[in-house]
């Protein structure tokens, strides 16, 4: 089945330290994005690309890297710059154009 | 500055009792406007597009509505397992989310 998965489902990050979390899809979309999702907030995006080699900063994009070289993989990087890296993360992918994006099923950052 | 705005942000109703939930927004373009479920614990699930005011869309016992400065969700005759928080998003260059809301249906 075609779809978006997201790993690991839960992360625990030290002091210091940055820790990558990883996004695949196989339904071939061009677009990919990632949002952090905070309790009684909506989704505020992190990061966007609509193409591959190629990324855009959103609204929250301090503290925070992405690569884009393969079409179906979009790791985010959550730095030790960000002091409050504890939220739900999601990751999107969609087709060019006014079309729906597709969400996986997260992964929950803590620190230790 | 672009808004989405969602109402209740909890709604509790019996089994079979209707009842709509509410996505307000402010945005110059809209270029779509989206309807999510979100389950606890898992990522948002695709529900419908609207595109124009005035278009509808159905599904099993969801239907979705537009209007120029607002979109409406009516769940008629709900069961428990439709218990979720509902998201809607405006895509105006970005998709720019409401805050949600979350429904409870008791038996």
């Amino acid at each position: 089945d075609g779809g978006i998965t997201q790993s690991p489902k839960y992360l625990f990050r030290k002091e210091g330290q940055n820790v990558t979390l990883s996004c695949e899809q196989n339904l071939n979309h061009d677009a990919m994005y990632w949002y952090r999702q905070d309790p009684g907030q909506g989704l505020r995006l992190i990061y966007y690309s609509q193409i591959v080699n190629d990324f855009q900063k959103g609204d929250i994009a301090e503290g925070y890297s992405v690569s884009r070289e393969k079409k179906e993989s979009f790791p985010l990087t959550v730095t030790s710059a960000q002091k409050n890296p504890t939220a739900f993360y999601l990751c999107a992918s969609s087709i060019p154009g006014n079309q729906p994006q597709h969400f996986g099923d997260g992964t929950r950052l803590s620190i230790l | 500055e672009d808004q989405v705005t969602q109402s209740p942000e909890a709604l509790r109703l019996q089994e079979g009792e209707s009842s709509s939930l509410n996505c307000s927004y402010t945005v110059s373009g809209l270029r779509g406007l989206f309807w999510y479920r979100q389950d606890p614990g898992k990522g948002p699930e695709f529900l419908f597009t609207l595109y124009s005011a005035g278009e509808e869309k159905e599904k099993e016992r969801l239907k979705a509505t537009l209007t120029k400065k607002e979109s409406f969700l009516h769940i008629t005759a709900p069961k428990p397992e439709d218990s979720a928080t509902y998201l809607c998003a405006v895509l105006e260059g970005k998709l720019i989310f409401g805050q949600g809301t979350t429904l409870q249906v008791k038996p």
